[in-house]
């Protein structure tokens, strides 16, 4: 059962325009949540994250916004850059006193075309 | 501080072979989870180890196993290897205390079976 579930398995994005990259979660004990980008060949790069008791996190070009009415949670990236080509992850986690297991969705490869 | 490390980053190994696979989590990080990747399945969740005791399992056979060490470097080893078993090995490691933390990933080990 896949609770974290990325939609759109590649987006195209001119370079300087907004990129959106979405995710959808089905748990709602889930409380904390994250993004990773994958080049190819490399391991998950961790890139932003947003506990439950937030709606927003901003850290330079990249903002995660999160509904929790809606389980959505999306990635923004002002400007985009070519550099910033690679598989996205989105991931989710909730605390818990067996560990934090993390639940990954399955990407979504963006390309930002110069 | 230095990052995960996994070794080896190659391997090509024949059906029905044995494999061990090496990750060395950060310092201080006592958790160690083992995910699979391939193409289009995303993130697969294989296990997770904390204080040598493996706290959470994914949905796969019992020829997936792992274990960690008092240092919390990890092993997975992979019995009876099938072609099914090829992909990217990617571990990650986190303080694994409960707490909301992100995990940090290693490179990987890319695992051919022929």
């Amino acid at each position: 059962d896949q609770q974290v579930k990325q939609n759109s398995p590649s987006l195209s994005v001119q370079e300087g325009r907004i990129s959106i990259l979405n995710c959808d979660y089905t748990n709602s004990m889930f409380d904390y949540f994250l993004w990773y980008k994958k080049y190819p060949a490399e391991g998950p790069t961790f890139l932003i994250s947003i506990s439950s008791i937030k709606d927003k996190n901003e850290d330079g070009r990249f903002t995660v916004f999160l509904n929790k009415s809606a389980k959505h949670l999306s990635l923004h990236i002002v400007p985009s850059q070519p550099g910033d080509s690679a598989v996205y992850f989105c991931a989710a986690s909730r605390r818990s006193r067996t560990g934090n297991q993390f639940y990954f969705g399955t990407g979504t490869s963006l390309t930002v075309i110069p | 501080k230095a990052g995960v490390t996994q070794t080896p980053r190659y391997l090509i190994k024949t059906r029905g072979q044995q494999v061990t696979l090496s990750c060395s989590p950060i310092s201080g990080h006592r958790s160690v989870s083992w995910y699979q990747q391939t193409p289009g399945q995303g993130l697969q969740f294989l296990f997770e180890y904390f204080s040598e005791t493996q706290r959470n399992k994914g949905n796969f056979p019992g020829r997936f196993s792992g274990r960690q060490f008092s240092n919390s470097r990890s092993e997975m080893n992979v019995s009876t290897l099938e072609l099914g078993d090829s992909a990217l090995y990617l571990c990650a490691s986190s303080r694994g205390t409960g707490e909301n933390t992100e995990a940090f990933f290693g490179q990987g080990t890319r695992l051919t079976v022929v």
